[in-house]
This record gives structure tokens, C-alpha cells and sequence, in this order.
């Protein structure tokens, strides 16, 4: 089944403590993205891949960092999270960017506290 | 940059037809897309346009003018399980195809 998968799906952790959460896809996908949803604000960007070893800034990166050594693979990492951090996080991919629609993970919800 | 502006709720009736409007100020995208969100759900792709008119897929169709900055989602023959939330988006161009940007989003509530 073609799907987009992230772990792990509901995460509690305290500020300061460093999370990982993988984002994995296997529709060969070129293109990933990881987002966060927060309530009144949507979906905000975080950060984008369009192919392996290519990364790029998002609408809001501050406190973020991602690594796309494997097509498949997309984590996002959280080198000290903060309270301010705490949100839904959804990966997703596409074909490539621009003109092909985006295939979303399930979602990861985050408390720092 | 990109600014996308959606009503933040509707109501409609089963069976019925609405239709939620989307604006956008951008300086180039390379299509308009539609997702639907179920309430603790991820969103799934609706619809797309990218270029001007009307794009009709079973009960859902999208408009799109570009002269105007305008699109609209259409739902025909509303069902109870229409109720969720429905996402505008655009996706960039050339240097900027990687970027992608959501508005937030309108809250449709199907009543019967």
C-alpha cells in the first residue's frame, strides 16, 4: 500500500530533551516536506526536500533541522525543544515539487512541556 | 510571498450545494490545490487547477481564475460525511517549487 508513515504518532517530552521524528514514504517519491498545524494557523512549512542531499528552509525553521540522506527518508529533529514547539506535525511527498499533489503521513502530535 | 485568505466556517444542509471561496495574493504559483481534513486526521488531495476554469470530479469540482486571484471548491449533493475542514493551497514556482503554502482553512458543517 502506498503511504506515507511517521513515528512516533503521539509524543510527550520536557524542553530541552532531543526528539527525532521520522517521516518515511514508499511511493519513490522525490519531493517531502514536513509541517505543523496549530489551532487559527494551519498548515505552516517547516522545512522541504525536493530530492536526496537537497534541503531547504520552509516559513518557519527556527528550532528545526532535517537530513535527507536516503529518498525514502525525511526525518525532523528537534535539538531542544521548546513549550513554543508543542503542535501537530505532519510529513508529506509528492512525485516532485510544484505541480503534483502532496500524500500526507498520519501525523505527529507533540507536547513539550 | 504568498497570502491565502478562506471563511473560517460554513454551514449547509445535506443534500445541498455549497461552495467555499479562496483568495489569494501571490507572485506566481504553479498550481491550486484542495485537500480535505477530517477532524485528528491528515488532509487528502481533492482537487487542482492550474489554469483558468473548471475542474469537475464526481461531486467536487474547483474553479480557478488567475486574473483574479480566486478559486472555489464546489460540493454537490452534500453528505453527512462532508462535514471536515477544506484546505487552499498553492505551490511555488521555479526557484521556489519546494514551497508550498496552506490557507487555514474552512470548517464545513453538513447538517441534516
Amino acid at each position: 500500500e502506498a503511504q506515507v508513515t511517521q513515528n512516533p504518532r503521539y509524543l510527550i517530552t520536557v524542553t530541552g530533551k532531543k526528539l527525532t521524528v521520522t517521516c518515511s514514504q514508499n511511493m519513490n517519491h522525490e519531493y517531502m516536506s514536513w509541517y505543523r498545524q496549530d489551532p487559527g494557523l494551519g498548515l505552516r512549512q517547516i522545512y522541504y526536500s525536493m530530492n536526496v542531499e537537497v534541503t531547504d528552509k520552509g516559513d518557519v525553521p527556527e528550532g528545526y533541522k532535517v537530513s535527507r540522506k536516503e529518498k525514502r527518508n525525511f526525518p525532523l529533529i528537534l535539538e531542544s525543544p521548546s513549550p513554543n514547539q508543542t503542535s501537530l506535525y505532519f510529513c508529506a511527498s509528492s512525485l516532485q515539487g510544484g505541480t503534483y499533489e502532496q500524500y500526507f503521513g498520519p501525523g505527529t502530535r507533540l507536547t513539550v512541556t | 510571498g504568498q497570502n491565502i485568505d478562506q471563511p473560517t466556517e460554513m454551514t449547509a444542509t445535506e443534500g445541498a450545494i455549497v461552495q467555499i471561496n479562496c483568495t489569494y495574493q501571490t507572485s506566481g504559483f504553479n498550481g491550486l490545490f484542495w485537500y480535505q481534513q477530517h477532524a485528528g486526521e491528515a488532509p487528502t488531495f481533492l482537487s487542482y487547477n492550474v489554469l483558468d476554469g473548471l475542474e469537475e470530479k464526481g461531486r467536487f469540482s474547483s474553479f480557478l481564475s488567475r486574473s483574479k486571484g480566486y478559486s472555489y471548491l464546489l460540493l454537490k449533493e452534500l453528505q453527512m460525511k462532508d462535514s471536515a475542514s477544506y484546505l487552499c493551497a498553492v505551490r511555488g514556482l521555479n526557484t521556489n517549487a519546494g514551497k508550498s503554502t496552506f490557507g487555514d482553512g474552512t470548517t464545513l458543517t453538513v447538517k441534516p
